[in-house]
């Protein structure tokens, strides 16, 4: 089992839906990134954060520590941003050594 | 651009040959990783870097793979006899410390014939 789950796998929303992306881990950590990977590789870190909430235009991340749970939101989603987005994690274990990944979520949003 | 640089971007080769790959971090960056991704799947530690230092090595890194982070610069990983089961994007991080952010280069997608 991996130690990072995220779901969905695979999203389609309407241009315009507010989007929820799911990321669950079973032990515990120092910090969690969101990123996004569009096609041909390239991943943007989109957060880091350890505790409570975030903000960034229309993209939005929580974690609950006691409940091993983040949730990345899209408010008024756009076609431009389909994409990949992946949760990783640094382990306590690893004392931030490296992160560790998520398979990744496939969301496509439909004009 | 001040970002991570990886080059060359694509490498197809033969089973068989050698390959290097190379990362260039953010200038200031301390800690310097290599991960591999395939197809569909998120990406896996390869191995890190702080400074010259070499401090970690995944089980994923078999004898044939070796990387160097000469004068905690630029980051070498070179892959010898490369089989078809190295196919895969092999991406390129570096952070100012450990359990900072991490910014990404673009990887080097590698297919080996």
């Amino acid at each position: 089992k991996n130690e990072v789950e995220q779901s969905p796998q695979n999203l389609t929303a309407q241009e315009g839906e507010f989007i929820t992306i799911n990321c669950s881990y079973s032990v515990g950590i120092s910090a969690l990134h969101w990123l996004q990977q569009h096609p041909g590789g390239g991943i943007v870190s989109l957060f880091m954060l350890s505790s409570g909430k975030k903000k960034h235009g229309r993209l939005i991340a929580t974690i609950n520590i006691q409940e091993k749970h983040s949730s990345l939101h899209i408010t008024a989603s756009h076609p431009r941003d389909s994409a990949v987005y992946i949760c990783a994690v640094y382990l306590r274990e690893t004392s931030g050594s490296r992160l560790t990944f998520g398979e990744g979520t496939q969301l496509t949003v439909n004009p | 651009d001040t970002g991570v640089s990886q080059d060359p971007r694509h490498k197809i080769t033969k089973r068989g040959q050698n390959v290097t790959f190379r990362c260039d971090p953010i200038s200031e960056h301390n800690r310097l990783y290599w991960y591999r991704q395939t197809l569909g799947q998120g990406p896996e530690f390869l191995t890190y870097f702080q400074n010259e230092a070499q401090l970690e090595k995944s089980r994923l890194l078999s004898d044939r793979f070796s990387a160097e982070r000469p004068k905690g610069s630029f980051s070498t990983l070179e892959i010898q006899r490369t089989e078809q089961g190295d196919s895969a994007m092999y991406l390129c991080a570096s952070s100012l410390a450990g359990l900072d952010e991490q910014y990404f280069g673009p990887g080097t997608r590698l297919t080996v014939t």
